[in-house]
């Protein structure tokens, strides 16, 4: 079966600090992934994806995540974190052969302090 | 260009009733896909259209249903309530049902049942 893992519930990091919000995934065939955002009472915002290429993905707000296949990890990580960033943060990975369904990981809420 | 948008934000409703849930995809965009956000379950797939046509469909019971118009609008509809599917429903839309494409998400339908 498919499935997202991501194995903190909660990533607390101070302002200006590097951040990484860990992501590891089982699925049969090529996967896609996504990394997607939730702030309080809102839907998803979309970040950024891996669909084939350069390992290494850029998205919006200085997000990025590192497409690690031995590992089968997709972890989000940016430089320097802001108070802002704080918000509750979903990995998803779709299967080539299912159309548009998503499978999403439980979320790991991001907790950025000044 | 305008978001996906959901209406109504907040339902209630009692036991037993039904409801319908209403989703306007970004222009352009022929996919639509529905969400359930649950604390416990997580996010969870309930079903995909892609041009009037369910393509993909969820684990879930035969109460929940949805279609979709030939604007690409679509609807959900869950009859005979259960205090379970509380939940903040999600609609996403995307350009087509291809796997590499982004879903991008509306604001979402809490819907409480009592």
């Amino acid at each position: 079966a498919q499935s997202v893992a991501q194995p903190e519930d909660q990533v607390n990091v101070a302002e200006g600090n590097p951040l990484t919000v860990k992501c590891t995934y089982s699925v049969s065939g090529n996967p896609y992934l996504f990394w997607y955002v939730q702030y309080p009472n809102r839907g998803l915002q979309f970040l950024l994806k891996y669909i084939t290429g350069d390992n290494l993905v850029k998205g919006s707000y200085g997000f990025e995540a590192e497409f690690n296949k031995s590992q089968t990890s997709f972890h989000l990580k940016k430089p320097s974190a802001l108070v802002s960033d704080s918000a509750l943060y979903f990995c998803a990975v779709r299967v080539g052969n299912q159309g548009g369904k998503l499978i999403f990981g439980q979320g790991t809420e991001l907790s950025v302090k000044p | 260009k305008a978001g996906v948008t959901q209406t109504p934000r907040y339902l209630i409703k009692t036991r037993g009733q039904q409801v319908t849930l209403s989703c306007s995809p970004i222009s352009g965009h022929r996919s639509v896909s529905w969400y359930q956000q649950t604390p416990g379950q997580g996010l969870q797939f309930l079903f995909e259209y892609f041009s009037e046509t369910q393509r993909n469909k969820g684990n879930f019971p035969g109460r929940f249903s949805g279609r979709q118009f030939s604007n690409s609008r679509s609807e959900m509809n869950v009859s005979t309530l259960e205090l379970g599917d509380s939940a903040l429903y999600l609609c996403a839309s995307s350009l087509d049902p291809g796997s590499a494409d982004t879903q991008y998400f509306g604001p979402g339908t809490r819907l409480t049942v009592l």
